[in-house]
């Protein structure tokens, strides 16, 4: 079945560690993104890719790093720089980029800080 | 800037009509929606509503859009307690760029 896949479901991350979210889609979107969620807030946009090898920054992109090679694959690195990682992050995508498609999500993978 | 505002909680009994309510900021907004999660899960779409309409209906779910004061509300009829989860209305803002609101969580009495 086409969709998106997050890996893995949960993560630990230790003091000054950098440790790498994979989000993979099977469904030939062009564009992808990255958003955090914390509970009682709405989702921030951290990255996003509109195209192979290039992406932009979110509302919130500052300790998180990116990289987009492939089209159907869009890691998230949450970097030592960033100081409350603890949350819950979900991956997104889209066929043309254009927000008037319908965006896919991942089932998201829970980060917390050990 | 932007904000999408929603109320935090919503509790029905099952059966009942419940409505979730949401407002929003950017009056150039040309798409909203309604997405659906469910606990540890990712966000699905439930239904959305272009701007040049008032009223959009799809089985159980309504969603009405007052465009003159930027509210949208989304109203789900015989509630079940399946219907539990977090309801996120979001709007499409500068940039065409998806903001979304803080999420309403609806829970349903048996």
């Amino acid at each position: 079945d086409g969709g998106i896949t997050q890996s893995p479901k949960y993560l630990f991350r230790k003091e000054g560690q950098n440790v790498t979210l994979s989000c993979e889609q099977n469904l030939n979107h062009d564009a992808m993104y990255w958003y955090r969620q914390d509970p009682g807030q709405g989702l921030r946009l951290i990255y996003y890719s509109q195209i192979v090898n290039d992406f932009q920054k979110g509302d919130i992109a500052e300790g998180y790093s990116v990289s987009r090679e492939k089209k159907e694959s869009f890691p998230l690195t949450v970097t030592s720089a960033q100081k409350n990682p603890t949350a819950f992050y979900l991956c997104a995508s889209t066929a043309r980029g254009g927000l008037n498609e319908k965006l896919f999500f991942g089932s998201g993978t829970q980060l917390s800080v050990l | 800037g932007e904000d999408v505002e929603q109320s935090l909680f919503l509790s029905v009994r099952e059966g009942d009509s419940s409505v979730i309510n949401c407002t929003y900021t950017d009056s150039s907004s040309t798409y909203l929606y309604w997405y659906k999660q469910e606990p540890g899960a990712g966000l699905q779409l439930l239904t959305y509503i272009f701007s040049n309409m008032d009223m959009k209906q799809d089985q159980r779910l309504t969603v009405l859009l007052n465009k003159k004061d930027k509210h949208l509300s989304l109203r789900i009829a015989d509630t079940q307690t399946g219907d539990s989860a977090i309801y996120f209305c979001a709007e499409i803002s500068a940039g065409n760029m998806l903001t979304f609101g803080g999420g309403t969580r609806l829970m349903v009495k048996p």
